[in-house]
């Protein structure tokens, strides 16, 4: 079947402006991730969501950062005012069951963001 | 704060060699614990996964890791590389909100 999904694959975008990231998890999975990878950070968590409802924020960086899910499947990772400091690969993740810890989660391919 | 410790950030290792790359966690729950892999130009795949049972597990393309409760430790294991197996390693352990924490990475580069 169909994996996670993810849109745009690169952005390049300038200092200042806005950018939206998008997730399709697979289908029926009710836990989504969002994580970023970038060179001297590694593999950082920022945020979970179980359906609609996000009980984890804790890895967010700023408040220039938010996230919402809609109908309990599509992301969406939104971030304002982009720093240079932000570019890094964004990725999702979605998982089945809702009990979280147990899980296997299944990444997409991830979204380049670039800020100039 | 739960954490992921791995001991080798860059190895080489010629084809036919055997690997072993540590893992060190700290948690103090129960834990489920992941390796993950990243292929050039790919997506993070998993390897293999700890929940619960025999501690010793078997993953995809010949990988195993064992689970060793009284170190903390789930060091990944291939007895024979293949140029193939060129990519970043990933350990992971999972938090009670079901969120990956990630070790460092491990960048293995195996020469044919």
């Amino acid at each position: 079947g169909a994996g996670v999904s993810q849109s745009p694959s690169n952005k390049v975008t300038e200092k200042g402006k806005d950018v939206e990231l998008r997730c399709d998890p697979i289908s029926g999975h009710t836990a989504l991730y969002w994580y970023r990878q970038s060179l001297g950070q590694g593999l950082e968590f920022l945020i979970y969501f179980q359906g609609n409802s996000a009980p984890d924020k804790s890895g967010l960086p700023s408040d220039r950062f938010s996230a919402e899910r809609t109908g309990g499947s599509v992301s969406t990772l939104t971030i304002q005012r982009t720093q240079q400091e932000d570019s890094a690969v964004y990725l999702c993740a979605s998982s089945f069951l809702s009990s979280g810890r147990s899980d296997t989660q299944y990444f997409g391919p991830g979204t380049r963001l670039t800020v100039l | 704060a739960q954490s992921v410790s791995q001991h080798n950030h860059h190895v080489i290792l010629s084809e036919a060699a055997s690997l072993e790359l540590g893992c060190n966690y700290s948690y103090g729950g129960t834990v489920n614990l992941f390796w993950y892999v990243q292929y050039p130009g790919q997506h993070l795949q998993l390897l293999l996964k700890y929940f619960s049972g025999d501690p010793l597990v078997k993953g995809i393309k010949g990988f195993e890791a064992e689970f060793i409760k009284s170190k903390f430790s789930f060091n990944l294991r291939k007895p024979s590389m293949q140029w193939s197996d060129t990519a970043e390693y990933f350990c992971a352990v999972t938090s009670n909100t079901g969120k990956l924490i990630f070790g460092q990475g491990t960048t293995l580069q195996v020469k044919p």
